[in-house]
């Protein structure tokens, strides 16, 4: 069966621009998560969406949104881009959603965004 | 804040070697416990879960939990030079999945 889709897969873009990014789950997974992945800091998670709903949230501005359809497809959007912005994105679907969503977590290639 | 530790590495192992990567969390409820590799400029892929205190065995690959000593490991036996990655541990408890940092391993051939 099909993975996690991520597109695009690589994205330049200037300060103060901002950008969308797609994933699309593996099909009846219900949760999808997004992080950001950068050399010095890891994997820091962004947001968890389950059934249109944002259920979780880590500690990043209000610069990064996102959101999820009805068909479990979800976008991410980074507002006023920042150098420090770089990094790779990754998404992650499961399943389930909480202890449940540990089952069949399965991360996408990543968009490689680069802010210049 | 939910921590997840792990040794940076560099892990250095021989070919053939046991290589024993070791994690430890600070949410005592947490109840899930997932391995992820990452190759360089990949994205991470789960290779062990495990959920109850003990050991878990799966080819090569050894999960060991003690959630009273709030520590899982890793053990990877008879190491191969593709075995060479970034391993991160993952812990799940309530609603969040928490990362550590990921310990990067190079077996030498």
């Amino acid at each position: 069966k099909a993975g996690v889709t991520q597109t695009p897969r690589y994205l330049i873009k200037t300060r103060g621009q901002q950008v969308t990014l797609s994933c699309s789950p593996i099909s009846g997974h219900r949760s999808v998560s997004w992080y950001q992945q950068t050399p010095g800091q890891g994997l820091q998670f962004l947001f968890e969406y389950f059934s249109e709903t944002q259920r979780n949230k880590g500690n990043f501005p209000g610069r990064f949104s996102g959101r999820q359809f009805s068909n479990s497809r979800s976008e991410m959007n980074v507002s006023t881009l920042e150098l420090g912005d770089s990094a790779l994105y990754l998404c992650a679907s499961s399943p389930g959603q909480g202890v449940s969503a540990g089952y069949g977590y399965t991360f996408g290639s990543g968009t490689r965004l680069t802010v210049v | 804040q939910k921590e997840v530790e792990q040794n940076s590495g560099p892990l250095s192992v021989p070919e053939g070697a046991i290589a024993s990567l070791n994690c430890t969390y600070s949410d005592r409820g947490s109840q899930s416990f997932f391995w992820y590799r990452q190759y360089s400029g990949k994205s991470p892929e789960l290779i062990m879960s495990i959920y109850s205190n003990g050991d878990k065995e799966d080819g090569r690959f050894t999960a060991q939990l003690n959630k009273a000593s709030q520590y899982v490991s890793l053990l990877i036996r008879d190491s191969q030079p593709s075995d060479s990655a970034t391993y991160l541990c993952a812990v799940m408890g309530g609603q969040n999945f928490v990362f550590g940092p990921g310990t990067r391993l190079s077996v030498l051939p």
